[in-house]
């Protein structure tokens, strides 16, 4: 079955760029998503198809995919973005890469 | 203000059955998809299937075809993910999503989640 590959965790310092990627082999084809959640929440959508921000989504996040890649970026990453982040993407279901945990300290 | 309310925290023995609840209000039920998500304690999050109430249309991700059943009744808005038997590894937190449009599959509207704890 598809699988989607993210690093187990990922460590920047404030203000700093944080970049989580998610690997798959149908990404070239398919759109990826990211999303974002905090202990005890349940996941926001921080990007859409493969690059696109939702409204009230800081400017800070942002998203990109090449070849078998998708890339979540965090440009001045902040204390509060502190969370486990997930990609998703469909092939004949939907699936989920393994999450990565982005300390921000 | 599109919302999805799911049923409350349930504590089950194993061999137990069970079925989970999602409410939507605030849009045409039968026009949009509704996928299920597990979460494992400390684990990430799995895609289990999705369902289209429109028409019943549901369809599986492999890891859980077979495990578990997804069902909606539209005349009262409500999606359902069910168990025949439970396993202690059914254990999870089991969130409920709608897509932002009727052709797409990835949630931005989520329920508050169900907890289903299975133990002896």
């Amino acid at each position: 079955s598809y699988e989607l590959t993210q690093p187990p965790s990922v460590s920047v310092s404030p203000g700093q760029t944080a970049r989580i990627t998610c690997s798959g082999d149908a990404l070239p084809k398919k759109y990826a998503y990211w999303y974002q959640q905090k202990s005890g929440q349940a996941p926001v959508l921080v990007i859409y198809e493969d690059s696109k921000r939702p409204s009230g989504i800081p400017e800070r996040f942002s998203g990109s995919s090449s070849g078998t890649m998708a890339t979540l970026t965090i440009s001045g990453a902040q204390v509060e973005d502190e969370a486990d982040y997930y990609c998703y993407s469909t092939d004949s279901s939907g699936v989920f890469g393994g999450g990565t945990k982005l300390t921000v300290l | 203000e599109v919302q999805l309310v799911q049923s409350g925290a349930e504590v089950k023995k194993p061999g137990e059955s069970l079925k989970i609840s999602c409410k939507g209000s605030g849009y045409s039920f039968t026009s949009y998809w509704i996928g299920w998500v597990r979460q494992m304690p400390g684990k990430g999050l799995e895609w289990m299937g999705i369902i289209y109430p429109g028409d019943s249309d549901t369809r599986y991700s492999p890891s859980f075809q077979g495990q578990v059943t997804i069902s909606a009744d539209k005349s009262i808005s409500t999606a359902y993910l069910q168990w025949s038997s439970l396993k202690a590894s059914d254990t999870a937190m089991y969130y409920c999503a709608r897509p932002p449009t009727s052709s797409s599959w990835y949630g931005v509207y989520w329920g508050q989640g169900t907890l289903v704890t299975v133990s002896s």
